[in-house]
């Protein structure tokens, strides 16, 4: 597709349970990012990867948090033993190279809406 | 400790009228400022970007101030119009190859 694409767009699931949620970037996109917005709140920074290799997980809140790149495109976000607190809308977004790039412009997509009860 | 600070929660213009977003920060190192909009059930779009040698950027009805000794930018949109009603973060970066840090947004609502 043209655009980043996240899936699954809404996830509902149970305190304590293990989730996934899968970003798709630009095509030849060499840079992603996860980003986690809460209710009221800006987005958060999580990890950016460049190629296969995470160049910054600085932002990941604890060690539930887990992402992956294996072939320097798609890229998966696992949580694991969630809690409540994770609930939020979780941002992926990709550029042609690192960082900001010559205009800033990350691509985003349209998120995924975690929602554990 | 909040490094990027949007102190209006929203924002409400008439249409044609100018609609001015302004954003603080803290960190002295941020070296380039984007603005990005965000519809409801949407990602943030880029809308314009202002580099720290710069006081003034421009594109089209948006036009980004950067005030480097107040650590403060604003972005003018004028005239406003109702398709311009959506949350506007203000985010800033260390350098071109850093990582962005978002503020809290701001909701503009322009009314006819």
């Amino acid at each position: 597709g043209a655009g980043v694409s996240q899936t699954p767009s809404n996830k509902v699931t149970e305190k304590g349970k293990y989730v996934e949620l899968r970003c798709d970037p630009i095509s030849g996109h060499t840079a992603l990012y996860w980003y986690r917005q809460s209710l009221g709140q800006g987005p958060e920074f999580l990890i950016y990867f460049q190629g296969t290799g995470a160049a910054d997980d600085s932002g990941l809140p604890n060690d539930r948090f887990f992402a992956v790149r294996p072939e320097g495109s798609v890229s998966t976000l696992k949580i694991q033993r969630t809690e409540r607190g994770d609930s939020a809308v979780y941002l992926c977004a990709s550029s042609l190279t690192a960082g900001t790039g010559d205009t800033g412009e990350l691509f985003f997509g349209e998120g995924s809406r975690l929602t554990v009860l | 400790d909040q490094q990027v600070k949007q102190n209006s929660p929203s924002l409400s213009v008439q249409e044609g009228r100018i609609s001015i977003l302004n954003c603080d920060y803290t960190n002295s190192m941020f070296d380039y400022f984007l603005w990005y909009k965000k519809y409801p059930a949407e990602g943030p779009t880029f809308l314009i970007s202002i580099s720290s040698i710069k006081d003034k950027n421009e594109d089209g009805r948006f036009t980004v101030f950067l005030n480097k000794s107040a650590k403060h930018l604003s972005l003018h949109i004028v005239p406003s119009q109702p398709g311009d009603s959506a949350v506007y973060f203000c985010a800033a970066s260390g350098d071109i190859t850093d990582k962005l840090i978002f503020g809290t947004g701001t909701r503009l609502q322009v009314f006819p």
